[in-house]
């Protein structure tokens, strides 16, 4: 069973703070994604990594793909009180036909 | 919007009883898969169908079901209904041709055994 660790479990920080959360698994997957979801909605897709060491950015979102492609890190930098919610990391196997998500990091920003 | 919808957004519902939860994929999408999110769980992959039929299974009680019809929506039943089926129930869809890995997901059946 391929298993998703996301860290922090909880964070809250004030406005224009930077914060890391973490994604680590002890498998390796074909690509890796990132998801936002806000209280009472779905998960929205972000963005999706696929290559060993591949960043990409979205305005202040920076996401970090490991070389292992076992692992994976969000970045935000000046976090915003519209960035609050739920952050869930979802990877794919090469055989696997469904995503396994991660618990979440629950980010709170305060005014 | 993600072009996923879901209904009913809300439902209440008592032990024992059974409850269909309806979706519909984005426009051109094939692929349906449900989910079951609560708070001591997570994210948990139930089931996914391709143009109408059970491509892979998850953690999916035997108590649980679904179908893809012709016109590609979708249905979740659930039956002999448990307090602890209590949660939410999300169907995403994803295009033709790239897997699982882009997945678009509906705003969720929230379910409430009383």
């Amino acid at each position: 069973t391929q298993l998703l660790e996301q860290s922090p479990q909880f964070l809250s920080i004030q406005e224009g703070e930077n914060l890391t959360v973490y994604c680590n698994s002890s498998s390796v997957f074909s690509s890796l994604q990132w998801y936002r979801q806000e209280p009472g909605e779905g998960p929205v897709l972000l963005v999706t990594v696929v290559t060993g060491g591949e960043v990409k950015k979205l305005k202040r979102l920076t996401f970090q793909f490991g070389d292992a492609r076992k692992d994976s890190s969000l970045h935000i930098t000046a976090a915003q009180p519209g960035d609050t919610g739920l952050y869930l990391c979802a990877g794919a196997s090469g055989s696997a036909r469904q995503l396994t998500f991660g618990s979440g990091t629950q980010l709170t920003v305060l005014p | 919007d993600s072009g996923v919808t879901q209904t009913p957004k809300h439902l209440i519902t008592a032990t024992g009883q059974r409850v269909t939860l309806r979706c519909s994929p984005r426009s051109g999408d094939l692929s349906v898969y449900w989910y079951q999110q609560s708070l001591d769980q997570g994210l948990q992959f139930l089931i996914q169908y391709y143009n109408g039929e059970e491509r892979a299974k998850g953690n999916i009680l035997e108590r649980f079901s679904a179908q893809q019809f012709p016109d590609l929506h979708s249905e979740l039943n659930l039956s002999s209904l448990e307090l602890g089926d209590s949660a939410l129930y999300f169907c995403a869809s994803s295009p033709a041709g790239t897997g699982s890995v882009w997945q678009f997901f509906g705003p969720g059946t929230r379910l409430t055994v009383l």
